[in-house]
């Protein structure tokens, strides 16, 4: 069975104090991982997928990278405007697969 | 450019009365997914259809829970005679062929 584990469970920087968030995962063969960002009360909201081991996306101050067993989100120089759970999720190759996703790292980003 | 479109945005309902979740996809999507997200966890998957057909629907449970996605319409969530622990939010994401899912805003749902 798929997994999707991330760290840490919560996160509180300073304005301006990069730093990076982990997901790890298990799945027999990766056709996307994918990452979301979801405010309170909101849905989430669609940031990257990422396909191969090796690949890079950025977005604004966010970098997400791939390795064979984890991805990272990289944030550089975070703003308040920042703060917010963020979500990873997997999806296996073959077919139909569904997607499995963390249960989230929630960002605090303190004036 | 609508994205996602679920009502109602928050629903409450007695126990023992039906609910009924609706969303409607992305233009131009035509899969559709349900998800259950309780306070502190993660999104749990419950079903996965297409025009007129249930797909996937391994995350949901036998009883009570049913999902549609009929030709013309939105899709529908239907939790029959709810029991408290099915207060939620409930969220619905759409793909197109490359199956990224996109998300709704979602229903709250509070049984009381």
């Amino acid at each position: 069975e798929d997994q999707v584990t991330q760290s840490p469970e919560a996160l509180r920087l300073q304005e301006g104090e990069s730093s990076s968030l982990n997901c790890s995962y298990t799945v027999s063969g990766l056709r996307g991982l994918f990452w979301y960002r979801q405010d309170p009360g909101k849905g989430p909201e669609f940031l990257f997928t990422l396909y191969s081991a090796g690949e890079e996306k950025e977005k604004e101050r966010l970098k997400a990278t791939l390795t064979k067993k984890e991805s990272f989100l990289h944030i550089t120089a975070p703003k308040p405007e920042d703060s917010a759970t963020y979500l990873c999720a997997v999806q296996a190759t073959g077919g139909y697969q569904k997607v499995t996703f963390g249960t989230g790292t929630k960002l605090q980003v303190i004036p | 450019n609508a994205g996602v479109m679920q009502n109602p945005r928050h629903l409450v309902r007695r126990r023992g009365q039906e609910a009924r979740l609706r969303c409607s996809p992305m233009k131009g999507h035509s899969h559709v997914y349900w998800y259950r997200q309780l306070p502190e966890e993660g999104l749990k998957f419950m079903v996965y259809l297409q025009k007129e057909n249930i797909i996937d629907e391994s995350g949901m449970p036998k009883e009570r829970f049913s999902a549609e996605f009929p030709k013309e319409g939105p899709s529908i969530l239907r939790i029959q005679q709810v029991v408290r622990g099915d207060s939620a939010a409930y969220f619905c994401a759409s793909s197109g062929v490359d199956q990224t899912q996109y998300f709704g805003p979602g229903t709250r749902l509070l049984v009381l």
